[in-house]
């Protein structure tokens, strides 16, 4: 099936540029996305990339893709503690793209 | 507009004990799906819908079974629990149709089974 990578955790300092990646394999996904988990809640999106577009920004985040390689990154500029999260990347799949595939998260946690 | 609600927020079973989760939209969305997450593994669909009367399984359909009688309603059903099904479960809801395919996620049930 289809697989997408993340590293599992990350650490910054508060004000630091964080930077999350992920690797996905279906070359023909037509959105890519980048959703937020706070402990005990649901997911929320963050933000989203069409896979004609190499790069988005949208405040601080800003969102890379690299085609070729199926590499997708997200940037979070000015990380602040109320950034601690855990990050997925997803990418979507089946006739209507409304199925998703996500990777296994990256806990971000942010240093004072 | 509420959004996604679930309910319960938790549960404990037994092994073989049967229940639904329950799943709700008030945003008339066509598509709601269910998916469940464990450690390490992200996120991984059981269930879809694409409209009231339409399911379909997903990457982990075993042991869970799904309806679609009205667009607001999604339950999920657990025939006969096992260990294997502790895990949080999370429902979510899009338009069918929209061009970039937002789901709305719910806060999710965290099932143990024992």
């Amino acid at each position: 099936g289809e697989d997408v990578e993340q590293s599992l955790f990350l650490s910054v300092r508060e004000g630091d540029s964080s930077v999350i990646n992920c690797t996905y394999t279906d070359s023909s996904s037509t959105y890519l996305y980048w959703y937020k988990q706070e402990p005990g809640a649901g997911l929320q999106l963050l933000t989203y990339i069409f896979s004609n577009m190499d790069m988005k920004q949208d405040q601080r985040l800003t969102v890379l893709l690299n085609k070729k390689d199926k590499h997708l990154s997200l940037r979070i500029a000015d990380t602040q503690t109320g950034d601690s999260a855990i990050y997925f990347c997803a990418e979507s799949m089946g006739n209507y793209g409304q199925n998703f595939v996500f990777g296994p998260g990256t806990r971000l946690s942010v240093l004072p | 507009n509420a959004g996604v609600t679930q309910t319960p927020k938790f549960q404990v079973l037994k092994t073989g004990q049967s229940m639904t989760l329950q799943c709700a939209q008030d945003m008339n969305h066509e598509y709601m799906s269910w998916y469940r997450q464990d450690p390490g593994m992200g996120l991984r669909l059981i269930h879809y819908s694409v409209g009231a009367g339409i399911t379909d399984q997903g990457e982990v359909p075993n042991g869970y079974n799904v309806s679609r009688s009205t667009t607001e309603d999604f339950p999920l059903r657990l025939l006969s629990a096992a260990p294997s099904q502790t895990s949080v479960y999370f429902c979510a809801s899009s338009f069918r149709t929209s061009g970039d395919n937002e789901q709305f996620f719910g806060p999710g049930t965290r099932l143990t089974v024992l």
